[in-house]
């Protein structure tokens, strides 16, 4: 059973590109977060998708976009990068239905903006 | 708004020694509590989580945390610490399960040596 997975696990952009990381939930799992971890730092809530729709935002600016497609996937993009950006980007899944209030954390796609 | 801290940023223990990780929370209601771990360059995996019910919560890997509400602590422990135990612990707070808008604290980095 494969768990939360992301890609790339690491990229290099420069400032003001965009980038989008790609995540794929655990199996059986519908709901889809994404944090940023700067380094030092414990994670910080971007935002979560549930039905391929935004439910809940963190204090995140608009460069930050996600979406949902109907496999549940989910990507994340950022506009107009800047070197504040470089961190750890974290996605987390868990199950809407029955939920326990566990996230299952995927390894992260490590973003260096030069 | 709820937070969440960790007293001490790093904590050093000998193989065998008692694990004593600190961590406080802030909320206006009662919260739901959660500790996880990271390993370097992996994502983040759930120690241990209270919700409702027995304060005394057990996890994998030896740990257990104490809910204690009058001291708003939730400070997670093991009696003998292992070398794999040596890793990023986070403690975490959300108000509803459903939203999986986890807060986390700034994290303790356990250094454990033989």
């Amino acid at each position: 059973d494969a768990g939360v997975t992301q890609s790339p696990t690491h990229l290099i952009k420069t400032r003001g590109q965009q980038v989008t990381l790609r995540c794929s939930p655990k199996s059986g799992h519908d709901t889809v977060s994404w944090y940023q971890q700067a380094l030092g730092q414990g994670p910080q809530f971007i935002f979560q998708y549930y039905e391929e729709e935004e439910r809940q935002r963190g204090n995140f600016p608009d460069r930050f976009s996600g979406h949902q497609f109907p496999n549940y996937s989910s990507e994340l993009n950022v506009n107009a990068l800047l070197l504040g950006d470089s961190a750890l980007y974290l996605c987390a899944s868990s199950p809407r239905q029955g939920d326990t209030g566990e996230l299952f954390f995927g390894e992260g796609s490590r973003l260096t903006v030069l | 708004a709820q937070s969440v801290t960790q007293l001490g940023s790093h904590v050093s223990v000998s193989e065998g020694a008692l694990v004593l990780l600190r961590c406080n929370y802030s909320s206006s209601v009662p919260p739901y509590l959660f500790w996880y771990v990271q390993y370097p360059n992996q994502g983040l995996q759930l120690l241990l989580k209270y919700t409702t019910g027995a304060t005394l919560v057990k996890g994998i890997n030896g740990f257990e945390a104490e809910f204690k509400k009058s001291e708003t602590s939730f400070h997670l422990t093991k009696p003998s610490a292992h070398m794999s135990d040596a890793a990023e612990y986070f403690c975490a707070v959300t108000l509803n399960t459903g939203f999986q808008k986890l807060v986390f604290g700034t994290g303790t980095r356990l250094l454990v040596s033989p």
